[in-house]
C-alpha cells in the first residue's frame, strides 16, 4: 500500500526566513510520481510540481526548490525568503505510474504560517 | 469558466437527508476524481472516472455513497441518508489524458463544504 507522511503539522516563520517542508513516502512500485500541492485559504488545491521516480534531479522554480532522494524516500520542499502569501496548507502526494488512473495518495498536510 | 467548477460551495443538511454534489470538469478532460477532505482523515480518494465509467470506486466509504458521470463531462456525487461523519469538504479534480499514465496533473475545484446537522 502507498503512504505519504508529512510529520510536521504546523510551521510558523517570520517573513524572509527559509523553510523546508518534509515529505516521506512508501510504495512498492518501482515507477511512481510525486507531487506537491498548495491549498490557500480559498480552498482550491494548486499544483506546484510533479516528479517521476526516475528523475532525481533537484528542481528550482523561483523561491521554491525540491529535493528528491530515492535512497531516503523523501521529497522535501524548500521555500526561500518566505512571504506572507506563502501561508497555506501544503500537501505532498504520490500516484502510481501504471494505467490511466492518476489517483493521489496525500499526506496529512503542513500548515505554514508566515508572519510579517 | 476555464477551471473545475463545483456546486454548491456550501451545503447544510439535516441528518438522514440525501444530498447531491455537482462537478463540472475542465472541458475535454477525460479523467475525473472525487476526494474528501475532513479534519481527522486528511484528503482521501473516493472514486475515479474515465469517461462515463468508474473503474476505481475503492475509496467510497459505504453504499450510501454513489457517483455518476454523464456525457463524459458533469459528475454528481450522491450521499444518501447523510450522517454527521459525512461532514467534510468534497473536492473534485479532472485531468486531461486518457493514456498518459499515473503522472498526469490533476486540476482541482474549490470544493463543496458539507455540514450535516
Amino acid at each position: 500500500a502507498q503512504k505519504v507522511t508529512q510529520a510536521q503539522t504546523e510551521i510558523s516563520v517570520v517573513e524572509k526566513e527559509d523553510v523546508t517542508l518534509d515529505c516521506v513516502y512508501e510504495t512498492r512500485d518501482t515507477t511512481y510520481y510525486l507531487f506537491w500541492y498548495k491549498q490557500p485559504p480559498s480552498g482550491e488545491l494548486v499544483f506546484l510540481i510533479r516528479r517521476n521516480s526516475f528523475d532525481e534531479q533537484n528542481e528550482i522554480s523561483g523561491r521554491y526548490s525540491w529535493n528528491f532522494q530515492k535512497s531516503t524516500s523523501s521529497f522535501n520542499f524548500t521555500i526561500t525568503a518566505s512571504q506572507v502569501v506563502d501561508s497555506a496548507v501544503y500537501f505532498c502526494a504520490l500516484s502510481e505510474a501504471s494505467g490511466a488512473n492518476s489517483k493521489l495518495t496525500f499526506g496529512k498536510g503542513i500548515t505554514l504560517s508566515v508572519r510579517p | 469558466g476555464a477551471g473545475v467548477s463545483q456546486s454548491p460551495s456550501n451545503k447544510v443538511t439535516e441528518k438522514g437527508k440525501d444530498v447531491e454534489l455537482r462537478c463540472d470538469p475542465i472541458s475535454g478532460h477525460t479523467a475525473l476524481y472525487w476526494y474528501r477532505q475532513s479534519l481527522g482523515q486528511g484528503l482521501e480518494f473516493l472514486i475515479y472516472f474515465q469517461g462515463n465509467s468508474a473503474p476505481d470506486k475503492s475509496g467510497l466509504p459505504s453504499d450510501r455513497f454513489s457517483a455518476e458521470r454523464t456525457g463524459g463531462s458533469v459528475s454528481t456525487l450522491t450521499i444518501q441518508r447523510t450522517q454527521q461523519e459525512d461532514s467534510a469538504v468534497y473536492l473534485c479534480a479532472s485531468s486531461p489524458s486518457l493514456f498518459a499514465g499515473g503522472g498526469t496533473e490533476a486540476f482541482f475545484g474549490q470544493g463543496t463544504r458539507l455540514t450535516v446537522v
